[in-house]
């Protein structure tokens, strides 16, 4: 099983939908990020997490929001989704001292 | 955000040939990362790099952490068609908390 597990994989939904995407990890890690990856952008990061209490925007967190329903799980929505929210979406955790583990990424459309 | 430049872009190369790529930034950064990117899953760290001249292998690929904490590189000797990927780096400000990412080289082998 993945330490990372993002779902759902793929998803097309229309203009002005709310979708969520999931992310939970195994790692017992209590920092987790949601990064955007775009074709020659690179990962931004949307949203990150200390904890079940804390919550931090990101460079492009406009359009996002997040909920850390347990230190295993990191969800990220989009209220009202639009075309240029298309993208790559990706979830990691990490602790202080270890370098970031990264979920295998949901790829959202938005038609 | 934090703006790290990354080269180049894409690169085509024959099997066998060395590769380099890399990084640069106006920040310093205390931590330097490298992760590959494979088709269709999240970036898996290659190296890590934690002081300012460090030089870190792993297998065929080696990582230096420039003496200005502004630039890294990465080269990978004698590529093979498994190379083939996007490969980003990422640099960890003093905050310890985020991490900011280049927008990736991808990489092309030709066996």
């Amino acid at each position: 099983d993945a330490d990372v597990t993002q779902t759902p994989r793929n998803r097309i939904t229309k203009t002005g939908k709310r979708i969520m995407l999931e992310c939970s990890q195994t790692k017992g890690h209590d920092r987790m990020y949601w990064y955007r990856q775009d074709p020659g952008l690179g990962l931004r990061l949307i949203y990150y997490s200390f904890d079940v209490k804390d919550i931090n925007k990101g460079e492009i967190s406009d359009g996002y929001s997040v909920s850390r329903q347990a230190q295993a799980k990191f969800s990220l929505s989009l209220e009202s989704a639009i075309p240029n929210q298309t993208a790559l979406y990706f979830c990691a955790t990490r602790d202080p001292n270890t370098e970031a583990f990264f979920g295998q990424g949901t790829r959202l459309t938005v038609v | 955000g934090q703006q790290l430049n990354q080269s180049p872009q894409s690169m085509f190369i024959q099997e066998g040939e060395d590769v380099s790529m890399n990084c640069t930034s106006s920040s310093i950064f205390n931590t330097w990362l490298w992760y590959k990117q494979d088709p269709g899953e999240g970036p898996v760290l290659l190296i890590a790099l934690y002081k300012a001249g460090e030089l870190t292998s792993n297998g065929r690929l080696t990582a230096q952490f420039g003496i200005t904490r502004k630039d890294s590189f990465l080269n990978i000797s004698a590529s093979i068609p498994s190379d083939v990927g996007i490969y980003f780096c990422a640099g960890q400000l003093h905050d310890f908390n985020k991490f900011y990412f280049g927008s990736g080289t991808k990489l092309n082998v030709k066996p």
